[in-house]
C-alpha cells in the first residue's frame, strides 16, 4: 500500500525557515517524480514544486521561486521542502504527492502537514 | 502559464440530481485534465484522468468529457457521499488547479 507521511509543519514567524519531510513507502520511491501541493485555510489547491526521480531537475511555482527548495534522498525514501523567507501567505496545509509516470495526474496524496506563518 | 477556471464556484443540489461542473483552460491542453474530489480535512482523491478515464474504484456515476479548452465533470445521480469540493487540474504544461466547485446540499 502506498503511504506518504508528511512531517515538520509548525508555527513560524514571518521571515523564518522550516523544513518539511515526506516519508514514502509501498512503492519504488526512486522511480517516481514527486511533488508538493499546498492549500491555505478555506482556499483551493495551489501547486508548489516538483522534483525528478534522481533530483537533477526541479520546478517551482512563481509564488515560491527563490524561497523554497525541493530535494529528495532516495536512500531514505524521503522528500523534502526547505522553506525560507516565509510569509503569512505561505500559511497552508502542505501535501506530498506522487504522480503516475509520464503525462499523468496525481494518484496518491499524503495527509498533509500544517504550516502557520504568524508573529 | 495555463489558467484553469471552474464554474460554478458553489452548486446546491439534492440527492438524485444530475450535476455538471465546467472547467475551462486558458489555452489548449488536449485531454490532459484530471478531476479530484476533496472532503473537509482530507486530501484530494483522483476521480477522472485524461479528461474522461475513470480512476479504478471510482463509481460509474462520475464521468468526464471534453478536450482542448472545455471540460465537464458530471455526476449522474448525486449521492450523499458526493457532497464535497471538486477540482480540475491540467497536466499538459506543468500543473495548475481550478479554484474548486463546492457541491452542497440544497
Amino acid at each position: 500500500e502506498v503511504q506518504l507521511v508528511e512531517s515538520g509543519g509548525d508555527l513560524v514567524q514571518p521571515g523564518g525557515s522550516l523544513r518539511l519531510s515526506c516519508s514514502a513507502s509501498g512503492f519504488t520511491f526512486s522511480s517516481y517524480a514527486m511533488h508538493w501541493v499546498r492549500q491555505a485555510p478555506g482556499k483551493g489547491l495551489e501547486y508548489v514544486s516538483a522534483i525528478t526521480t534522481n533530483g537533477d531537475g526541479t520546478y517551482y511555482a512563481d509564488s515560491v521561486k527563490g524561497r523554497f527548495t525541493i530535494s529528495r534522498d532516495n536512500s531514505k525514501n524521503t522528500l523534502y521542502l526547505q522553506m525560507s523567507s516565509l510569509r503569512a501567505e505561505d500559511t497552508a496545509v502542505y501535501y506530498c504527492v506522487k504522480k503516475k509516470p509520464g503525462l499523468a495526474p496525481f494518484d496518491y496524496w499524503g495527509q498533509g502537514t500544517l504550516v502557520i506563518v504568524s508573529s | 502559464d495555463i489558467q484553469m477556471t471552474q464554474s460554478p464556484s458553489t452548486l446546491s443540489a439534492s440527492v438524485g440530481d444530475r450535476v455538471t461542473i465546467t472547467c475551462r483552460a486558458s489555452q489548449s491542453i488536449s485531454s490532459w485534465l484530471a478531476w479530484y474530489q476533496q472532503k473537509p480535512g482530507k486530501a484530494p482523491k483522483l476521480l477522472i484522468y485524461k479528461a474522461s478515464s475513470l480512476e479504478s474504484g471510482v463509481p460509474s456515476r462520475f464521468s468526464g468529457s471534453g478536450s482542448g479548452t472545455e471540460f465537464t465533470l458530471t455526476i449522474s445521480s448525486l449521492q450523499p457521499d458526493d457532497f464535497a469540493t471538486y477540482y480540475c487540474q491540467q497536466y499538459n504544461t506543468y500543473w495548475t488547479f481550478g479554484q474548486g466547485t463546492k457541491v452542497e446540499i440544497k
